[in-house]
């Protein structure tokens, strides 16, 4: 079934650590997106990439890094910069263009303790 | 900078009733716009899109939505609701205006009551 697979599903991030939040997607889809979700704000954009080895920062991206060496796959490091990290987090796909839907990954609840 | 407001950030019908989520955008030039629902701790699934066809728009489970230039709205509705519909909703936009890019609402939660 062609999808978007993230892992793990919930993390526990140590104060100071770094923690890699893994994505990948077999739907040949060009663009890929990580989001962050708290209660009452929707989803805020940390990051995306419409190509491979290029990416560019969304609206809350301090505190985090992303890579792009492969077209399925789209990781995101929480870094130790990110003072308040707790949050779920959401990866998606799409073709690029906006004309059409975003596909999304089940999610990471990510919780600092 | 563009956005879309989503009216409520709680709504509360009674089972069998009708279901009615706002949703408002500001661009100049109508957007691409989505309804996505997402169930407790769980990814987001698109339940309808509007790309410039019709604007009735029919989407899964029973869900519609209605294209108004003139309002800048793309309001989601159901005739009746079901225990299964309670959930968060999120309405999204997308376009030059946005940067191509899926642009969310705060979000609504719905609740059904029995």
């Amino acid at each position: 079934d062609g999808g978007i697979t993230q892992s793990p599903k919930y993390l526990f991030r140590k104060e100071g650590q770094n923690v890699t939040l893994s994505c990948e997607q077999n739907l040949n889809h060009d663009a890929m997106y990580w989001y962050r979700q708290d209660p009452g704000q929707g989803l805020r954009l940390i990051y995306y990439s419409q190509i491979v080895n290029d990416f560019q920062k969304g609206d809350i991206a301090e505190g985090y890094s992303v890579s792009r060496e492969k077209k399925e796959s789209f990781p995101l490091t929480v870094t130790s910069a990110q003072k308040n990290p707790t949050a779920f987090y959401l990866c998606a796909s799409s073709v690029i263009g906006g004309r059409t839907e975003a596909f999304f990954g089940q999610g990471t609840r990510l919780t600092v303790v | 900078a563009q956005s879309v407001t989503q009216l409520g950030s709680h709504v509360s019908v009674s089972e069998g009733a009708l279901v009615l989520l706002r949703c408002n955008y500001s661009s100049s030039v109508p957007p691409y716009l989505f309804w996505y629902v997402q169930y407790p701790n769980q990814g987001l699934q698109l339940l309808l899109k509007y790309t410039s066809a019709a604007t009735l728009v029919k989407g899964i489970n029973g869900f519609e939505a209605e294209f108004k230039k003139s309002e800048t709205s793309f309001h989601l509705t159901k005739p009746s609701a079901h225990m299964s519909d309670a959930a968060e909703y999120f309405c999204a936009v997308s376009g030059v205006e946005y940067g191509n890019k899926l642009v969310f609402g705060a979000g609504t939660i719905l609740r059904v009551k029995s």
